[in-house]
């Protein structure tokens, strides 16, 4: 099993609506979870920290269940820009401050 | 703030050279700088943890003699691919975390794209 797995999509999503994503975790010890986004080619970019049950920023919200191990990121009112790699990241403090990546989804905005 | 810097952006080499790829950390003291790699359509992957002064701590799988690491400042992390071929082409990307802060986020350098032909 993979420490942190994500479908990887693509998601096909028409330009204004909703669209939410999950991520699974296999260590029960961390504690800090990111969603990076990343461009085609371009490096990860910090899209949202979750530290504790959850936040919202915007048109996005993430949340985190710790008893299924699962983190997952909204999008509201999707825009063409909101086009991109959506990485789900976990930190293992444990092992020196490791971000282990998932495998990314993908999604499309569409007019 | 927290800008990592990556030089070259992308390059090209023969098979059996060596490549030399730097990582800055412009604006803040890295405590520690990692370096990913990513194939295509892959996520990223790490290969090493590296601390100034220290020796690079490695991934399972990823050879220390192949992928040298030399972290030489605070700001400053090298990595050098000896002896390239072109199953290490691929997009390599450097991070550094700082104790300046309280979160443990990590600041992506632009990558470095390396083709071996």
């Amino acid at each position: 099993r993979k420490e942190v797995e994500q479908d990887p999509g693509p998601f096909n999503v028409p330009e204004g609506a909703t669209v939410a994503f999950n991520c699974t975790y296999s260590n029960s010890a961390s504690q800090s979870f990111f969603w990076y986004r990343q461009d085609c080619r371009k490096e990860p970019k910090l899209l949202m920290s979750v530290y504790s049950s959850g936040n919202e920023d915007g048109r996005f919200t993430a949340q985190l269940n710790r008893a299924s191990q699962y983190i997952s990121l909204l999008i509201r009112d999707s825009k063409l820009s909101d086009s991109a790699t959506y990485l789900c990241v976990v930190n293992e403090e444990a092992a020196g401050n490791k971000l282990t990546f998932g495998g990314g989804t993908r999604v499309l905005v569409k007019p | 703030g927290a800008v990592v810097s990556q030089h070259p952006s992308w390059v090209i080499c023969k098979s059996g050279t060596s490549v030399k790829i730097e990582c800055r950390s412009l604006d803040f003291q890295a405590t520690t700088m990692f370096w990913y790699r990513q194939f295509p359509k892959q996520s990223l992957m790490l290969m090493a943890t590296s601390n100034e002064g220290s020796k690079a701590t490695y991934e399972q799988g990823v050879e220390k003699d192949k992928f040298l690491i030399n972290h030489a400042s605070l700001t400053l992390s090298t990595l050098t691919v000896t002896s390239a071929h072109p199953e290490d082409s691929s997009f390599y990307i450097c991070s550094a975390d700082t104790l300046a802060t309280n979160s443990y986020e990590q600041y992506f350098g632009p990558g470095t794209r390396l083709t071996v032909t």
